[in-house]
């Protein structure tokens, strides 16, 4: 059945350094995309980036980036250089099987200080 | 840039009533869903409208809730009889094409529904 894990429910990093969010993930569908999003205490959901399962690069998005590992199952997302308005919930998604919805995991709370 | 508009920001209801949760999607997507999100947990997905019609639903959207497309701008999502446990933030989204060609979704700001 088609899964997404999140296994780190919290995430403590200080400014200025980077942090790497896990998500793994398991679907039967052929071509995918891998979608994170950023829900800050405010409460709205912000796309943050895209990788397609046959992307030859890993994607990259100003200071965020995707550790693709397709044999894996992985898609991690990298912060480079955290700021104290990084401090949010961070959530991996992915098209549910031959549907256009996104499922997402349960999220990782990433808390930055200075 | 343009964006998804919910409304309103925080409906509070009692237990049994009906509501209505509206949204207007951005104008030039063909997707547009509902998703919830129960306090500090999981956005669950609901359902999926394309094409003025239903194309997706979970096993939470169940009789009690209704999608309707009434005119060419709003997206509703109708509780026909809440229950203390429907309690949670309501997003509303819409993407111009499918998610599975980097096409993402746009979320609107939700609606907070508190069943007493």
């Amino acid at each position: 059945a088609q899964k997404i894990t999140q296994t780190q429910p919290g995430m403590f990093v200080q400014e200025k350094e980077a942090v790497t969010l896990d998500c793994t993930y398991d679907t039967s569908d052929q071509s995918y995309g891998l979608f994170w999003y950023k829900q800050p205490s405010s409460g709205e959901m912000i796309f943050l980036i895209y990788q397609g399962s046959y992307d030859e690069q890993n994607a990259t998005e100003g200071r965020y980036s995707l550790n693709f590992q397709k044999a894996r199952k992985s898609a991690n997302l990298v912060i480079s250089a955290s700021q104290l308005g990084d401090s949010a919930m961070y959530f991996c998604a992915l098209p549910r099987e031959a549907g256009t919805a996104l499922i997402f995991g349960k999220g990782t709370t990433l808390s930055v200080s200075s | 840039e343009p964006e998804v508009t919910q409304t309103p920001s925080h409906q509070v209801t009692q237990m049994g009533q009906e509501v209505i949760l509206r949204c207007v999607p951005i104008s030039n997507h063909l997707y547009f869903y509902w998703y919830r999100q129960i306090l500090g947990q999981k956005v669950e997905f609901l359902v999926s409208f394309y094409n003025n019609e239903i194309s997706e639903k979970s096993e939470i959207f169940d009789d009690q809730f209704s999608v309707e497309r009434p005119d060419g701008s709003n997206f509703t999502l109708k509780i026909r009889s809440t229950k203390l446990e429907d309690s949670a933030m309501y997003f509303c989204a819409s993407s111009p094409g499918q998610s599975s060609y980097n096409s993402p979704l746009h979320f609107g700001n939700g609606t907070r529904l508190t069943v007493t």
